[in-house]
């Protein structure tokens, strides 16, 4: 089983529509990253946190720490935002925070 | 500030030679992490560096190598490709231990 779990892994939205985007866990975390990787490949850090809310734009990501699950949500979606979301944990492995990640979740906005 | 550049973008090379890729992190950034993304392993650590030291290491064969310079600069190896070398390299860099910013990749191909 993997340490990170995103779901769903592909997802097809209308223009306007509000997404989420679930993440869980099941390692001890130091904080969780939100990424997005266009076609291209570049990848553009979205949000750390390590607790509560936090708000960015149309994005939104939330976090239990008790749960162990984060979500993201993008509010009035768009065909820009078209792309896939990783999931990022620091967890703490041999004396240092190293980055765990989740497989991503393929998103498409339809005009 | 310019952000991490990684050089080349794009590289096609045959089973059973090296290559060395190059990464220049954001100025002032101290620390140098890389990753390997594949279709089916998604996203996985590589090495860190900080200043000039290798501060963690990935699960991965000896074949792949990295340095960094008194400038911060990095550049990894891969030594006795084989094809399932084949991958987007994506170098991050980072001024504290969690927050990391991408570079655009580097896409190798091997034949």
């Amino acid at each position: 089983k993997n340490e990170v779990e995103q779901s769903p892994q592909n997802l097809t939205a209308q223009e306007g529509e509000f997404i989420t985007i679930n993440c869980s866990y099941s390692v001890g975390i130091s904080a969780l990253h939100w990424l997005q990787q266009h076609p291209g490949g570049g990848i553009v850090s979205l949000f750390m946190l390590s607790s509560g809310k936090k708000k960015h734009g149309r994005l939104i990501a939330t976090i239990n720490i008790q749960e162990k699950h984060s979500s993201l949500h993008i509010t009035a979606s768009h065909p820009r935002d078209s792309a896939v979301y990783i999931c990022a944990v620091s967890a703490w492995r041999d004396n240092t925070d190293k980055l765990i990640f989740g497989t991503g979740t393929r998103l498409q906005v339809f005009p | 500030k310019a952000g991490v550049t990684q050089t080349p973008r794009y590289l096609i090379k045959t089973r059973g030679q090296q290559v060395t890729l190059s990464c220049s992190p954001i100025s002032g950034h101290r620390s140098v992490s890389w990753y390997q993304q594949t279709p089916g392993q998604g996203l996985q650590f590589l090495f860190e560096y900080f200043s000039e030291t290798q501060r963690n290491k990935g699960n991965f064969p000896g074949r792949f190598s990295g340095r960094q310079f008194s400038n911060s600069r990095s550049e990894m190896n891969v030594s006795t490709l084989e094809l399932g070398d084949s991958a987007l390299y994506l170098c991050a860099s980072s001024l504290t231990s969690y927050e990391q910013y991408f570079g655009p990749g580097t896409r190798l191909t091997v034949t």
